[in-house]
């Protein structure tokens, strides 16, 4: 079984503030892939990132960077200069692969709100 | 690419009656899955198809619920008969590959009445 948990379901920031969303997985599976969604107000759900279980090392990408630690099975993302058009729900995700069957398994989201 | 095309983006109908949700994937891609999102239970997996072979549709929630992929262009989700706990937003998003990130359609708000 897998299971993606995001603990922090609301997080409110002024804006400007770092913020770090956590997300915690279990799988048994030793190749994985992860990723985090963007759901804006506007309801579509956007690609963030996708990372492997065999690349453990941290990725930036402008403002945002995730770190992935296979020790502790997190998959973090940080916002740094957090800004208003960043307030959206945050989705961690799991696939992995079993007898050929593909699951992609969402968190239940962190809904982050940037104050101006 | 226009990306993945759902439609109707609104759709609200009647207790009982048939209901179907329509999605064109991004050309090229293999996966193509179907999802719903709700208050209560959040993103589920509905049902995905590989090369158009329904794959694994143990998230369909019941018999009422169908979906096909005639083509690697089109796929369908049929509701019927609708029932207001139906209504939810349903998603559809394909992929290129095995595990490789999954884009998402806009979304079909569905309200049964």
């Amino acid at each position: 079984a897998q299971k993606v948990t995001q603990a922090q379901t609301e997080i409110s920031v002024v804006e400007k503030e770092d913020v770090t969303l956590d997300c915690v997985y279990e799988t048994r599976d030793t190749t994985y892939y992860l990723f985090w969604y963007k759901q804006p107000p506007s309801g579509e759900l956007v690609f963030l990132i996708r990372r492997n279980s065999f690349d453990e090392q941290n990725e930036i990408s402008g403002r945002y960077s995730w770190n992935f630690q296979k020790s502790t099975s997190s998959f973090n993302f940080t916002i740094t200069a957090s800004q208003v058009v960043d307030s959206a729900v945050y989705f961690c995700a799991l696939s992995e692969r079993n007898f050929g069957n593909e699951k992609l398994t969402f968190g239940t989201g962190t809904r982050l709100t940037i104050i101006p | 690419d226009a990306g993945v095309i759902q439609s109707p983006r609104h759709e609200v109908t009647e207790m009982g009656q048939e209901v179907t949700l329509r999605c064109k994937p991004i050309s090229g891609h293999d996966y193509l899955f179907w999802y719903r999102q709700t208050m209560m239970r959040g993103l589920e997996l509905l049902i995905y198809f590989n090369n158009n072979v329904p794959i694994d549709d143990s998230g369909m929630p019941e018999d009422r619920f169908s979906a096909k992929m005639p083509n690697a262009s089109f796929s369908t989700l049929k509701i019927q008969p609708s029932e207001p706990r139906d209504s939810a937003v349903y998603f559809c998003a394909s992929s290129l590959r095995s595990q490789t990130e999954a884009f998402f359609g806009q979304g079909t708000r569905l309200t049964v009445v």
